[in-house]
């Protein structure tokens, strides 16, 4: 069965430095997607990025950068130059793609706990 | 373009009641899901839809029913409310990347 791991409840960060938030995961399905999410205290799931589980290169974007280790079964998230309004809950999500290729399109997203950030100034 | 949207914003019920939360998005995606998100835990996913007139159950389906008449919406059903109900719920729509709806904050009494 599919499931998503993240060990840090809770991590502080200064702001301006970087700050890896660890997510590990469990499938026997050869494709799938990793995804993050950030929750800020308003409640909105916002989608950070995106990698896939053949993509060659780790995914980035912005001040996110995807820290993807196949073998180890880890996708971690690496924040770059933390700002106050990086302050939130953040999610780590995988979806098997095969679903992708039975209905095209979407697919069922499993949840990590979640972990909080707070970024001090 | 509204993206997801989702009525009500907040809403109290006593048990037993039933409502529908409503969830309706303009981009045109065959995928539409619903999850609940309670305090310290991820969104877990009740129901989903592939498409206009088909659906299926999530990792938390019971107490829950859906339909897909159209594209557009996807409401989520609560037959007869529980307190174990109690939670937020997020409408999602999409591909690679699903757009979240703002959320339905329930409590039921």
């Amino acid at each position: 069965a599919q499931k998503i791991t993240q060990t840090q409840p809770g991590m502080f960060v200064q702001e301006k430095e970087a700050v890896t938030l660890d997510c590990t995961y469990d499938t026997s399905d050869p494709s799938y997607g990793l995804f993050w999410y950030k929750q800020p205290s308003s409640g909105e799931m916002i989608f950070l990025i995106y990698q896939g589980s053949y993509d060659q290169q780790n995914a980035t974007e912005g001040r996110y950068s995807l820290n993807f280790q196949k073998a180890r079964k880890s996708a971690n998230l690496v924040i770059s130059a933390s700002q106050l309004g990086d302050s939130a809950m953040y999610f780590c999500a995988m979806r098997e793609l095969n679903q992708i290729m039975i209905y095209n399109q979407g697919g069922k997203l499993i949840f990590g706990q979640g972990t909080e950030l707070s970024v001090k100034p | 373009n509204a993206g997801v949207t989702q009525t009500p914003k907040f809403q109290v019920l006593k048990t037993g009641q039933s409502m529908t939360l409503q969830c309706a998005q303009d981009m045109n995606h065959e995928y539409m899901s619903w999850y609940r998100q309670d305090p310290g835990m991820g969104l877990r996913l009740i129901h989903y839809s592939v498409g206009a007139g088909i659906t299926d159950q999530g990792e938390v389906p019971n107490g829950y029913n859906v339909s897909r008449s159209t594209t557009e919406d996807f409401p989520l059903r609560l037959l007869s409310a529980a307190p174990s109900q109690t939670s937020v719920y997020f409408c999602a729509s999409g591909g690679n990347e699903q757009f979240f709806g703002p959320g339905t904050r329930l409590t039921v009494l």
